[in-house]
């Protein structure tokens, strides 16, 4: 079946833009994560929904990061006034529930943000 | 907030040379512990994950590890590395009942034929 999938696969744009970066879940994955990986590091998680609510957004750097699911399917991961220190890889991942942490979350290829 | 330590960030070895990764977390409650790999130009795969019971758990590709909850740590092993074992392998945490995971920085694993 079809992994998770995310577009657009890079993105290049310019200091002060806004971006939306999008991600389609595994198909009854009720659970989606959005990391963030800088050059040379793991994966930083930013938000987590649970169907079509945001169960954890701790992980948002500050208030010009915003992340939706209205339909408890795709999510859209907005950056408004991008600035060059955004520039990353940005991951998506699904689950199938959210029981207790354990299940495996599936990544998605990532979206690749140049700020220049 | 669990943190996750990986040493020895770049590794280059020889095909059939043992292979072990550290892996070491600080968060004192129960925790659900994963090794994740990204082979070059793919995207993050599970390698294997601890939530309960044996200690010892495998993995695919000949790949185990190890919880030791007393020193806090998961490390990766493979007694036989092969060329396409070359990749990246990244140790994860979360804290049980919480989903966000926490990532170490990451092994960059290079195996020469």
């Amino acid at each position: 079946g079809a992994g998770v999938s995310q577009t657009p696969s890079n993105k290049v744009t310019e200091k002060g833009k806004y971006v939306e970066l999008r991600c389609d879940p595994i198909s009854g994955h009720t659970a989606l994560y959005w990391y963030r990986q800088s050059l040379g590091q793991g994966p930083e998680f930013l938000i987590y929904f649970q169907g079509t609510g945001a169960a954890d957004d701790s992980g948002l750097p500050n208030d010009r990061f915003f992340a939706v699911r209205p339909e408890g399917s795709v999510s859209t991961l907005k950056i408004q006034r991008t600035e060059r220190g955004d520039s990353a890889v940005y991951l998506c991942a699904s689950s199938p529930s959210s029981s207790g942490g354990g299940d495996t979350q599936y990544f998605g290829p990532g979206t690749r943000l140049t700020v220049l | 907030a669990q943190s996750v330590s990986q040493h020895n960030h770049h590794v280059i070895l020889s095909e059939a040379a043992s292979l072990e990764l550290g892996c070491n977390y600080s968060y004192g409650g129960t925790v659900n512990l994963f090794w994740y790999v990204q082979y070059p130009g793919q995207h993050l795969q599970l390698l294997l994950k601890y939530f309960s019971g044996d200690p010892l758990v495998k993995g695919i590709k000949g790949f185990e590890a190890e919880f030791i909850k007393s020193k806090f740590s998961f490390n990766l092993r493979k007694p036989s590395v092969q060329w396409s074992d070359t990749a990246e392998y990244f140790c994860a945490v979360n804290a049980y009942g919480n989903n966000r995971l926490a990532f170490g920085k990451g092994n960059q694993v290079v195996v020469i034929p």
